[in-house]
């Protein structure tokens, strides 16, 4: 069965710092792997995603995710944080792309000035 | 493009009524909708799949009684909440399936009084 573990239920980082989301997924077979950022109130953006290829993808707004097979991860990250990326992050893996997904409990980003 | 709408933003009812939330592919034609329920600080969780000209596909643990799907055409699919309980209080989103992509809706917001 697919399962999504996000560790960090809260981050704090400060604005100008870099950020590191943590996302550890149990797949039976190769993961369609997602990252989606959630503002309070509103649905889901989608920042990047992974099927196959390069396993360094890139995102809208500067955000990067690395997938590593051998780790079961697909950690997101970004080097510079700015106060408007506080909000809801996501990480979701699906069997496929446009199927269902199976979210993560989510990791709540606070930027501090 | 590829956007998705849901009506209403937020809706307040009263415990015993039921409610009706609309999910509309604006763009585009969508064969398959999906249905999210997430709880307050919480992930999302599938609820069900949506096939046009079809019935629902219900996640294990939902009700399909208490919550109606309907698929009747290729931008639109609408969920119902029947005999409303405090405990249905939540935000309800959908997404749409389109080339092979997940676009989701802003959600909606229930609440039962």
């Amino acid at each position: 069965a697919q399962s999504v573990t996000q560790p960090d239920i809260h981050i704090t980082v400060s604005e100008g710092a870099s950020l590191e989301l943590r996302c550890n997924y149990s797949y039976g077979a190769t993961p369609y792997l997602f990252w989606y950022v959630q503002s309070p109130g509103q649905g889901l953006q989608l920042l990047l995603k992974y099927f196959s290829g390069d396993t360094l993808v890139q995102g809208i707004k500067g955000f990067e995710a690395e997938f590593k097979r051998s780790q079961s991860s697909f950690n997101l990250r970004k080097p510079s944080v700015h106060w408007s990326d506080a909000a809801e992050y996501f990480c979701a893996v699906g069997s496929n792309s446009g199927y269902a997904l199976n979210f993560g409990k989510g990791t709540s980003l606070l930027v501090t000035p | 493009g590829a956007v998705v709408s849901q009506h209403p933003s937020r809706v307040i009812c009263k415990s015993g009524t039921s409610v009706k939330i609309e999910c509309r592919s604006l763009d585009f034609q969508a064969t398959t909708m999906f249905w999210y329920r997430q709880f307050p600080k919480q992930s999302l969780m599938l609820m069900a799949t949506s096939n046009e000209g079809s019935k629902a596909t219900y996640e294990q643990g939902v009700e399909k009684d208490k919550f109606l799907i309907n698929h009747a055409s290729l931008t639109l699919s609408t969920l119902t909440v029947t005999s409303a309980h405090p405990e249905d209080s939540s935000f309800y989103i959908c997404s749409a399936r389109f080339d092979g992509e997940q676009y989701f809706g802003p959600g909606t917001r229930l609440t039962v009084t």
